[in-house]
């Protein structure tokens, strides 16, 4: 019954592999983000999508593409990956009243 | 385009007395202003907003002063205990898809 589930919650991986990261929320929200928080726990801004419509998409590199299914999933998918990926990714969605729900974070580190 | 400072980036108190960290934000059109905590190794949870028609809002310990016309406003908490320690936050928002969050302050309360 978690609102907002992110999995996997850790990830370790060799340069230049691809992988995936899964985000799912039951709380009926129409907007979802990706977060990406570096070392120095700065938190910033990758994706949003609003019933399943990209709306912000920040100076990511193209090695990063966000696929939403459906309004209640969000998933991040990175190709390529390089050693200054390694951070923690948050999914997090938002209903009207403007409130954030995060996911727990996945912890990924590209060796 | 939108920015906020977070004021200051560390801080630390003796357990029990109090700690206030202050956030300027820059658009006008500002409207909602959220605070939110993280602690070590979890996710930044909500614990309390304020909107730009109401001044003070407070929660146990813990309160949030808003000042429109110097646009910032600030996290107030008192009797700070151990479980205080954490990263805060204070994303501005221009409009629900638009947020920044920043890299926090870091509250350190000491025993």
């Amino acid at each position: 019954d978690t609102a907002v589930s992110q999995t996997p919650k850790y990830l370790v991986t060799q340069m230049g592999n691809d992988k995936s990261i899964k985000c799912e929320q039951n709380l009926g929200h129409d907007t979802m983000y990706w977060y990406k928080q570096d070392s120095k726990k700065f938190l910033k801004i990758m994706f949003s999508y609003n019933n399943k419509e990209l709306i912000i998409n920040e100076t990511v590199p193209n090695r990063f593409s966000p696929k939403s299914p459906d309004k209640a999933h969000l998933n991040l998918h990175i190709n390529s990956l390089e050693l200054g990926d390694s951070a923690v990714y948050f999914c997090a969605s938002a209903g009207g009243d403007y409130g954030y729900t995060f996911g727990s974070g996945t912890r990924l580190t590209v060796v | 385009g939108e920015n906020v400072e977070q004021h200051p980036s560390t801080l630390s108190v003796q357990e029990g007395d109090s700690a206030v960290i202050k956030c300027t934000y820059s658009d006008s059109a500002s409207n909602y202003f959220p605070w939110y905590k993280q602690e070590l190794g979890k996710r930044p949870q909500l614990i309390i907003d304020i909107r730009s028609n109401v001044g003070e809002k407070k929660d146990q310990r813990i309160a949030v002063t808003l000042n429109k016309t110097a646009k910032h406003f600030s996290l107030h908490i008192t009797e700070t205990q151990p479980e205080d320690s954490a990263v805060y936050f204070c994303p501005t928002y221009s409009s629900a898809s638009k947020i920044i969050f920043g890299s926090g302050t870091r509250l350190s309360i000491r025993p």
